[in-house]
């Protein structure tokens, strides 16, 4: 069966500091891989989606990067987190384009920037 | 401008009555409409996703509808239970070739209280 896990699940940064937020993928192949965000009382944002190994696509200009090491490994990173970055964040995967494929969701990681 | 807009924003019931929540869309090209359930700090879980042909579908005791004439679609949720308790969330997708962009509605938050 397909899952996804993504961690840590809560996570308490200084603001400065750098960030990182795994999230990996099992049960299926060459998925598209998602890193949303969700702001108390907003829809999800798409920050970054990838169709392939190296091959990132950034939705909004921020302070984050994202890359993909491996078929089924994303990775949400910043080199300096800001009190903004502050949020909930969601990885997900589809199989195939997520305007006909199924989207399945991770877990989720509470960032709190101090 | 593509959007979303979901009501109420939030809701109370009384544990085993029904309720029908709202979605009113504005996304064009539409592919599909889905339905999320949410629990506080999990990640969202797919409860139905239906294309334009479809104008209902079930899943236990959710029933979704969509009107795609008049951009609308509901959840009914039949004889509630505590477990019903969180946010759900419409979710509207467009067709086309290479889109990776859902547009999601802030959510309605159902709280079922014994």
């Amino acid at each position: 069966s397909q899952t996804i896990h993504q961690w840590p699940a809560t996570l308490v940064q200084p603001v400065g500091s750098p960030l990182s937020l795994e999230c990996t993928v099992e049960g299926t192949s060459n998925p598209n891989l998602y890193w949303y965000r969700q702001a108390a009382g907003r829809g999800l944002q798409l920050l970054f989606y990838s169709v392939g190994i190296g091959q990132i696509s950034s939705e909004v200009p921020q302070n984050l990067s994202a890359s993909r090491p491996q078929d089924r490994q994303f990775i949400l990173s910043s080199k300096k987190l800001l009190l903004s970055d502050s949020g909930f964040y969601l990885c997900a995967f589809s199989s195939g384009g997520v305007n006909t494929g199924e989207l399945f969701f991770g877990e989720g990681s509470r960032l709190t920037v101090l | 401008k593509n959007q979303v807009e979901q009501s109420p924003q939030s809701l109370i019931i009384l544990e085993g009555k029904n309720c029908t929540l709202q979605c009113n869309y504005t996304v064009s090209p539409f592919s599909n409409l889905r339905w999320y359930k949410q629990d506080t700090g999990r990640g969202p879980v797919s409860l139905t996703i239906m294309t334009f042909s479809e104008n209902t579908k079930s899943n236990g005791r959710y029933t979704a509808t969509l009107d795609a004439d008049t951009k609308q679609s509901s959840l009914h949720i039949t004889a509630s239970q505590l477990s019903d308790s969180a946010s759900y969330i419409c979710v509207v997708s467009r067709s086309g070739a290479g889109s990776y962009q859902l547009t999601f509605g802030k959510g309605t938050k159902l709280s079922v209280i014994p």
